[in-house]
C-alpha cells in the first residue's frame, strides 16, 4: 500500500523563524510531489509542487526533494501568523495517472 | 475561471435519507476527484474520473455510495441510505492531463451532517 507519512504536530514556531515541515513516502517510483495548505474550515490550496531532486523556491517557500531517501520537505522562511494552518503533503505514484495520495497533514502554529 | 464549484455547501439530513452532492470542475480539466475528509482519517480519495469515465473507485466505502459524471462539466456523489458515520466534509477536485502537471484544484467542499 502506497503511504505518505507526516508528523501531525502541532509544530510551533515564533514569528519570523523558519518552519520546516517533513514528509516521507513509500513508493520509490513516485514522480510528483505537492504541498497544500489548508486553513481550518477551508479547502486545500496548492502552495507548490516539485518533480526533480533538489530545491525549488517560490517566495518565502522552498520545497526540497530527496528521492533516494524518499522524503520531501517544505521550508517557510520569515513565518507569519497567517501561515498558521495544516500543511498536506501529496504524492503522485507511478502509473497512478493524476491520482494523489495525501498525508494526514502537519498543523503549524506561528506564534507572535 | 470560477474554480471548482460544489453544492450544497452544507447538508444536514437524517439517517436513511438519500444525499446527493454536486460538482462542476474547472473547464478543460480532464480529471475529476471526489474526496472525503474527517479528523480521524484525513483526506481520503473515494473515486476519480478521466474524461467522464470512472477510473478508480477503490476508495468508495460501500455500495451505499455511488458517483456519476454524465458530462465534462458535472458530477454527482450519492449516498443512499445515509448513516451518521458518513458525516464528513466532501471535496471535489479537478486537474488537467498529467502531462500538464497534475495539480489538483479543490472546490470549497460540502459539509455533510447525518443525524
Amino acid at each position: 500500500q502506497k503511504e505518505v507519512e507526516q508528523n501531525s504536530g502541532p509544530l510551533s514556531v515564533p514569528e519570523g523563524a523558519i518552519a520546516s515541515l517533513n514528509c516521507t513516502y513509500s513508493d520509490r517510483g513516485s514522480q510528483s510531489f505537492f504541498w497544500y495548505r489548508q486553513y481550518s474550515g477551508k479547502s486545500p490550496e496548492l502552495i507548490m509542487f516539485i518533480y526533480s531532486n533538489g530545491d525549488k523556491e517560490d517566495g518565502r517557500f522552498t520545497a526540497q526533494l530527496n528521492k533516494a531517501s524518499q522524503y520531501v520537505s517544505l521550508l517557510i522562511r520569515d513565518s507569519q501568523p497567517s501561515d498558521s494552518a495544516t500543511y498536506l503533503c501529496a504524492v503522485g505514484f507511478t502509473g497512478g495517472g493524476n491520482k494523489l495520495t495525501f498525508g494526514t497533514g502537519t498543523q503549524l502554529k506561528v506564534e507572535l | 475561471d470560477a474554480g471548482v464549484i460544489q453544492s450544497p455547501r452544507h447538508e444536514v439530513t437524517e439517517m436513511g435519507q438519500e444525499v446527493t452532492l454536486r460538482c462542476k470542475p474547472i473547464s478543460g480539466h480532464d480529471y475529476l476527484f471526489w474526496y472525503r475528509q474527517t479528523m480521524m482519517r484525513g483526506l481520503e480519495l473515494l473515486i476519480y474520473f478521466n474524461n467522464n469515465v470512472p477510473i478508480d473507485d477503490s476508495g468508495m466505502p460501500e455500495d451505499r455510495f455511488s458517483a456519476k459524471m454524465p458530462n465534462a462539466s458535472f458530477s454527482t456523489l450519492k449516498i443512499q441510505p445515509s448513516e451518521p458515520r458518513d458525516s464528513a466534509v466532501y471535496f471535489c477536485a479537478s486537474s488537467e492531463n498529467p502531462h500538464s502537471g497534475g495539480t489538483q484544484y479543490f472546490g470549497p467542499g460540502t459539509r455533510l451532517t447525518v443525524l
